[in-house]
């Protein structure tokens, strides 16, 4: 089966411009997530679907970060404006959920901000 | 809400030698523990999981884990690595709301 999809894979913008990240779960899975990944630091959970519903956003900075998840299918992940420190890796991850609990990633998007 | 440690940033480590990466976790509610695997420019791949049962659990490639509550650790070992191991572990765990949280990750770095 094919696996969870990303685009662009490296993405480099000036502070204040806009990004937008895009993710393609595994087919038939029903949650996603969006992860940050700095540098030296292990993954943090920004945003959660269950389907397109938001099941958790609590550590999403809404202020410049935004997300949807159309059709509960594929997702993009924007931020506006961007600043120095969200130069990191953006990872989406999916998982069937019910008792798989066993989440699936993508190969993330690479950002730097100057 | 739970959280994770991960004892070692850095491990090298020579080729056929013996490798444990140390994990330990707090939480107030029953958890469920994972070990990830980076390779360089690669995604997050699941290399074990404790979810219940047995308090061993293996991976395909000869890792195993054992979760130790009265310790709350989820140490991760391999009796003898290969050049093809040199990636970054992530130790992770979850309680019954599908969320993961990561530690910071190890870097096993084999050598020759």
């Amino acid at each position: 089966e094919a696996g969870v999809a990303q685009s662009p894979r490296y993405k480099i913008i000036e502070k204040r411009q806009s990004v937008a990240f895009w993710c393609n779960p595994i087919s038939g899975h029903a949650t996603l997530y969006w992860y940050q990944q700095i540098l030296g630091q292990g993954p943090k959970l920004l945003i959660q679907f269950q389907n397109n519903g938001v099941v958790d956003d609590s550590q999403l900075p809404k202020d410049r970060f935004s997300a949807e998840r159309l059709k509960g299918v594929d997702s993009t992940l924007k931020i506006q404006p961007a600043k120095l420190e969200d130069s990191a890796v953006y990872l989406c991850a999916s998982s069937q959920g019910g008792e798989a609990y066993e989440q699936y990633f993508g190969p993330g998007t690479r950002l730097t901000v100057t | 809400a739970q959280s994770v440690t991960q004892l070692d940033s850095q491990v090298p480590v020579f080729e056929e030698a013996p490798v444990e990466l140390r994990c330990n976790y707090s939480s107030s509610v029953s958890v469920y523990l994972f070990w990830y695997v980076q390779y360089p420019n690669q995604g997050l791949q699941l290399l074990l999981k404790y979810l219940s049962g047995s308090t061993l659990v293996e991976s395909i490639n000869g890792f195993e884990a054992e979760f130790n509550k009265s310790q709350t650790s989820f140490h991760l070992r391999k009796p003898s690595v290969h050049i093809s191991d040199t990636a970054e572990y992530f130790c992770a765990v979850s309680a019954d709301d599908y969320k993961l949280s990561f530690g910071a990750g190890t870097t096993v770095t084999v050598r020759a």
